[in-house]
């Protein structure tokens, strides 16, 4: 059965700071990988995707950026974290229906 | 166009009362509407889903309403627990093939089941 592996699940990080979050999948190939966020009380929203290795596409322009390295591995970085970056990162995966991981709560102080 | 309608924000159901979530979209294009089950704290779960081909999907206490003329969709929580206490998002998308869609979510619904 397919899993869905993301880490670190919570993360405290001064203003300025780079930021790492990673996720990978087991038991599919070549799915489509996704990053959401989620800010308090409120609803989700699509920050990235990607169609295979190498493919990200932007739906918010923002200081987060995503790369994957490998067929199965999605990864969220940022260079300078922002006092929004604040919230909940959620990443998911599809080959027909959206499946979301355990999430990560960011807090940016 | 491109926007799913959710209502309401918040609601709260006596145990065994009915829960009922309301949507609404625009686009003519979306094909598949899933529901999902967020618990404080975790991921959204896939919940029930539909296609627009049939009126209603059920799946044990969770039901699927559909009407297409109206571009509406609901979800009927029967029995109401208070382990159902959770928000609960609507989605839909243009079903593209396998795997190639991005779904368009509502902004949720926080649901309160009291004993």
């Amino acid at each position: 059965s397919q899993t869905i592996h993301q880490w670190p699940a919570t993360l405290v990080q001064p203003v300025g700071s780079p930021l790492s979050l990673e996720c990978t999948v087991e038991g599919t190939s070549n799915p489509n990988l996704y990053w959401y966020r989620q800010a308090a009380g409120r609803g989700l929203q699509l920050l990235f995707y990607s169609v295979g290795i190498g493919q990200i596409s932007s739906e918010v322009p923002q200081n987060l950026s995503a790369s994957r390295p490998q067929d199965r591995q999605f990864i969220l970085s940022s260079k300078k974290l922002l006092l929004s970056d604040s919230g909940f990162y959620l990443c998911a995966w599809s080959t027909g229906e959206l499946f979301f991981g355990e999430g990560s709560r960011l807090t940016v102080l | 166009q491109q926007q799913v309608k959710q209502s309401p924000q918040s609601l709260i159901v006596q145990k065994g009362g009915i829960s009922i979530i309301n949507c609404a979209y625009e686009n003519t294009a979306f094909d598949y509407f899933p529901w999902y089950q967020q618990f404080p704290g975790k991921g959204p779960a896939l919940l029930i889903a539909i296609r627009p081909d049939v009126s209603e999907k059920k799946e044990g206490r969770f039901t699927i309403s559909f009407n297409k003329s109206a571009k509406q969709f609901s979800l009927h929580i029967m029995d109401s627990q208070p382990g159902d206490s959770a928000t609960y998002f609507c989605a839909a998308t243009p079903y593209s093939g396998a795997g190639s869609y991005q779904l368009t979510f509502g902004k949720g619904t926080k649901l309160s089941v009291i004993p």
